[in-house]
């Protein structure tokens, strides 16, 4: 199993930007998906995920409608869509693999975003 | 503010054992499995214990987990000195609809 993120960079406040994971090694379609954040000199914090075919998405409460997460099943891509970014928003942005359990059992090794002008 | 509590820090000499809390709701731990993780610097946060007290294939069995009604703990025996890291609960909240973690434990080995 292998999760690969990208997408990271500086952005303005403000701004938007767009994270993409690159899933391998397992039937990406079988499984939720989810992106998990950790904020400079803070913990890990859930953003959302995504059910297997994309028909359902949970987010947590301060990110709902900023924050869009979707899916290329065929492309095995999951995404986050980040828009009105604030510097609160500045953080290492996982995604992971939701197993049985239910557990997050895997995890890409991370992509930064830094929001600042 | 996490949703759920765990220490701030732990720590123990090489050897010995080392137990670390998690507390939560009805809604979350006392619904759901418990995930434990440890997370080392530099490094993708890594899957210990699931479901609850089931350890994973490649993890040491010197790392345990329990549950009781709303808490959680993680138990590190024969602590060694790459044991050193944060450490994190977390479990999926019904009412909240999404994942919790706890604020993290650093544990150090003396």
């Amino acid at each position: 199993v292998q999760l690969v993120e990208s997408g990271g960079g500086l952005v303005q406040p403000g701004g938007s930007l767009r994270l993409s994971c690159a899933a391998s090694g397992f039937t990406f379609s079988d499984y939720w998906m989810s992106w998990v954040r950790q904020t400079p000199g803070k913990g890990l914090e859930w953003v959302a995920n995504i059910k297997e075919d994309g028909s359902e998405k949970f987010y947590v409460d301060s990110m709902k409608g900023r924050f869009t997460i979707s899916r290329d099943n065929a492309k095995n891509l999951l995404y986050l869509h980040m828009h009105s970014l604030r510097a609160d928003d500045t953080a290492l942005y996982y995604c992971a693999r939701e197993g049985a359990g239910p557990a997050l059992d895997y995890w890409g090794q991370g992509t930064l975003v830094t929001v600042s002008s | 503010q996490s949703v759920l509590t765990q220490p701030p820090s732990a720590s123990g000499t090489p050897g010995q054992r080392v137990t670390i809390s998690c507390s939560g709701r009805t809604s979350n731990i006392g619904s759901n499995t418990v995930n434990w993780f440890q997370h080392l610097p530099g490094t993708a946060p890594t899957l210990l214990i699931y479901p609850d007290n089931q350890w994973r294939s490649g993890v040491p069995d010197r790392f345990s987990g329990s549950k009781s009604g709303t808490s959680a703990s993680l138990a590190i025996s024969g602590l060694q000195s790459e044991d050193e890291g944060d450490y994190y609960c977390a479990a999926w909240d019904d009412s909240l609809n999404g994942w919790v973690f706890g604020g993290g434990t650093k544990l150090t080995v003396l």
